[in-house]
């Protein structure tokens, strides 16, 4: 199965300050790769899919990067709600649609 | 407006079986498949697997196999999954998603639990 590896775990950042996520595929998925925002007791969020098309919603301050095995999720400037965990996904080798093991977004 | 409405939590004694349901609504059904992913307390995500509304094929991540069933009724919109030998560690919210892939709709979360 594909081992998909997120970095950092943890990122302590400001309001307003851009941040970058990491997301590294154990082998190529093309571009087949999603990435979810999660908050403390709520379901995920599709925020990304095909590596870079914003899902239905998704401000333009969230963009994403990236074919083969390496990928990068940017919110430009990070407002107050968007601190969370984020996720990415590949679904382009299954069983079975492995995620990342999570990047939480912390207040600096 | 798309909507996924899951079956209420549920404590299980350890070696027990438990089904939660998935009632989809606002799509056209057959159109997309349902994947199951699960998280445990403080954990991250873990996909379970999928069945396609339209010949009720399924998919299943291989660590679930043997334990997970998952089945659709057509009739009512509802998709089923089916947890069988259950041990604490299978203690986690499940969550059903709208395949389109990757998973665009979420229904709310069903908390597990196994104690004895």
């Amino acid at each position: 199965e594909i081992v998909m590896t997120q970095s950092p775990a943890t990122l302590s950042v400001s309001p307003g300050e851009r941040v970058t996520l990491s997301c590294r595929a154990s082998q190529s998925v093309s571009s087949d790769l999603a990435w979810y925002q999660q908050k403390p007791g709520q379901a995920p969020r599709l925020l990304m899919y095909g590596a870079s098309t914003r899902a239905t919603d998704i401000p333009a301050r969230f963009s994403g990067s990236g074919s083969g095995t390496d990928f990068t999720l940017t919110i430009s400037s990070l407002q107050s709600e968007d601190f969370a965990v984020y996720y990415c996904q590949q679904y382009n080798d299954w069983p079975p649609y492995t995620f990342g093991q999570g990047t939480k977004l912390e207040i600096k | 407006q798309v909507q996924l409405v899951q079956s209420g939590g549920e404590v299980r004694k350890p070696g027990a079986s438990v089904k939660v349901s998935c009632k989809a609504s606002g799509y056209i059904i057959n159109f997309y498949g349902i994947s199951w992913v699960r998280q445990a307390p403080g954990q991250g995500l873990d996909w379970m697997g999928w069945i396609s509304p339209k010949n009720h094929n399924t998919s299943i991540a291989q660590k679930f196999q043997g334990r997970v069933t998952l089945t659709t009724d057509p009739a009512t919109n509802t998709f089923y999954m089916e947890l069988r030998s259950l041990r604490p560690d299978d203690t986690a919210i499940y969550y059903c998603a709208r395949a389109s892939q990757p998973a665009d709709y979420w229904g709310q979360g069903t908390l597990i639990t196994v104690s004895s």
